[in-house]
């Protein structure tokens, strides 16, 4: 059974840093694409960064390039997010989700559970 | 960026009727290198993660009823949810895996 668990997320003050991880199960995590998706408080989804199955590919969204790195370690089957320069709007719920294994499978077709991150002084 | 428009934002409808949810994307999401419109469905109840339906605009994911299909292609799609039951009550977001970033529609929320 595939399974991923977030852990990482708290509050933190405007300014600060967090590292939020994924560790998958159930798969050969090296084959596949990972991503965070994140949703704020009465928001809807927000893709935010992924990466490739070697970690040599790494994209992320406007709002925070330069600020969050994602990473990835084969051996430990994780993936990371680091979170810095944090702000207000970046509260959210944040998603570890695996990419579909093209050609077969698009878009995510599995999600963790979700780790809170509040930012706020 | 394209842009993911769905409509409505709420719906209503009774139990065992048809709910149609559209999606518009501000350009084409056909890769022309695979013939594929990259398109996807999500439902996420309170409390849970987004649960992938269908992928490829109408492929429905394994174990998705199937009363939940996808249609449309290029920039305007739809998800049909037929005979409605209690636990379909959710919110329904459609994206699009094109191109980056991998954009969400705004969410549908579905009532009874």
């Amino acid at each position: 059974e595939v399974q991923l668990v977030e852990s990482g997320g708290g509050l933190v003050q405007p300014g600060g840093s967090l590292r939020l991880s994924c560790v998958a199960s159930g798969f050969t995590f090296s084959n596949f694409w990972m991503s965070w998706v994140r949703r704020a408080p009465g928001k809807g989804l927000e893709w935010v960064a992924n990466i490739k199955e070697d970690g040599n590919e790494k994209n992320y969204v406007d709002s925070v390039k330069g600020r969050f790195v994602i990473s990835r370690d084969n051996a430990k089957n994780s993936v990371y997010l680091q979170l810095n320069s944090l702000r207000a709007e970046d509260t959210a719920l944040y998603y570890c989700a695996r990419d579909g294994l093209w050609p077969d499978v698009g878009g995510f077709d599995h999600w963790g559970q979700g780790s809170l991150v509040t930012v706020s002084s | 960026d394209i842009v993911m428009t769905q409509s409505p934002d709420s719906l209503a409808v009774s139990l065992g009727e048809r709910a149609t949810i559209n999606c518009k994307s501000s350009q084409s999401v056909l890769y022309s290198s695979d013939n594929k419109n990259h398109l996807s469905w999500y439902q996420q109840k309170p409390g849970q993660p987004p649960k992938l339906l269908i992928y490829w605009a109408s492929t429905r994911q394994s174990g998705v009823p199937d009363r939940f299909s996808g249609s449309g292609s290029g920039t305007d799609f739809t998800l049909t949810i037929t005979s409605l039951q209690a636990e379909d009550v959710a919110v329904y977001y459609c994206q699009q895996y094109h191109s980056g970033p991998f954009t969400f529609g705004q969410g549908t929320k579905l009532e009874i």
